[in-house]
């Protein structure tokens, strides 16, 4: 099993350029999660998709899409990349009984100039 | 003002050291108080979780939740160089309140050889 996996682990962007970061789980969870974590600022909710085929936003979610693709993959896109989108990107996942537990990914490092 | 807050540190300690990591919150709603550890450049993974009041011990950690105060606590004893990581306190509602967490800033530990 490789739990959560992301792609890419390190991007530069400039300014207005745009991006997708992959995400995907073979541990057949139902809810899946994208967080930014910066300095001071902690891990913040981008969006989360509770089940295929649903997303919600959470705290932060201007700037950002997602797409449940499947039950697997779970993308997040900056349309138009900005110098406050500079952060780490986390995706995660958590069952249902296991709601407590969220498995996250080792992260994308996204710089934008 | 933040739902929840940690205090950052760093916070730097001897081997064998006991170390206590607080967490407040102000929403009375949550029900759940878990702690994550994250090693320098991971993800978060979960260490463990409590419900309601009271205390819950596993191996050198013990956690500790008062929520007459809105107050929850950490306890590592016997510290190790092998603890040294980031650790993030995080909430969530009751049952009804779905899977969104709600995750402190986290605290930076090091503990010296």
């Amino acid at each position: 099993n490789a739990g959560v996996t992301q792609t890419p682990k390190f991007q530069v962007l400039k300014t207005g350029q745009s991006m997708t970061l992959q995400c995907a789980q073979d541990m057949n969870h139902n809810s899946m999660y994208w967080y930014r974590q910066d300095p001071g600022m902690g891990l913040r909710l981008i969006y989360y998709s509770a089940s295929e085929g649903t997303t919600d936003k959470g705290e932060v979610p201007n700037g950002y899409n997602v797409s449940r693709l499947n039950k697997r993959e779970f993308s997040l896109r900056l349309e138009s990349a900005a110098p406050s989108q500079t952060s780490v990107y986390f995706c995660a996942s958590s069952s249902d009984r296991g709601r407590l537990e969220q498995y996250f990914g080792p992260g994308t490092r996204l710089t934008v100039t | 003002q933040k739902e929840v807050e940690q205090d950052p540190g760093p916070l730097s300690v001897p081997e064998g050291a006991i170390v206590s990591l607080n967490c407040t919150y102000s929403n009375s709603a949550f029900q759940y108080f878990m702690w994550y550890r994250q090693y320098s450049r991971k993800g978060p993974e979960l260490l463990m979780y409590t419900y309601s009041s009271g205390n819950k011990e596993d191996g050198r950690f013990t956690a500790q939740v008062d929520k007459s105060s809105k107050y929850i606590s950490l306890f590592i004893r016997d510290s190790q160089p092998s603890d040294s990581a980031t650790y993030l306190c995080a909430m969530k509602g009751g049952e009804t309140s779905g899977s969104r967490l709600t995750f402190g800033e986290g605290t930076q530990l090091t503990v010296n050889p």
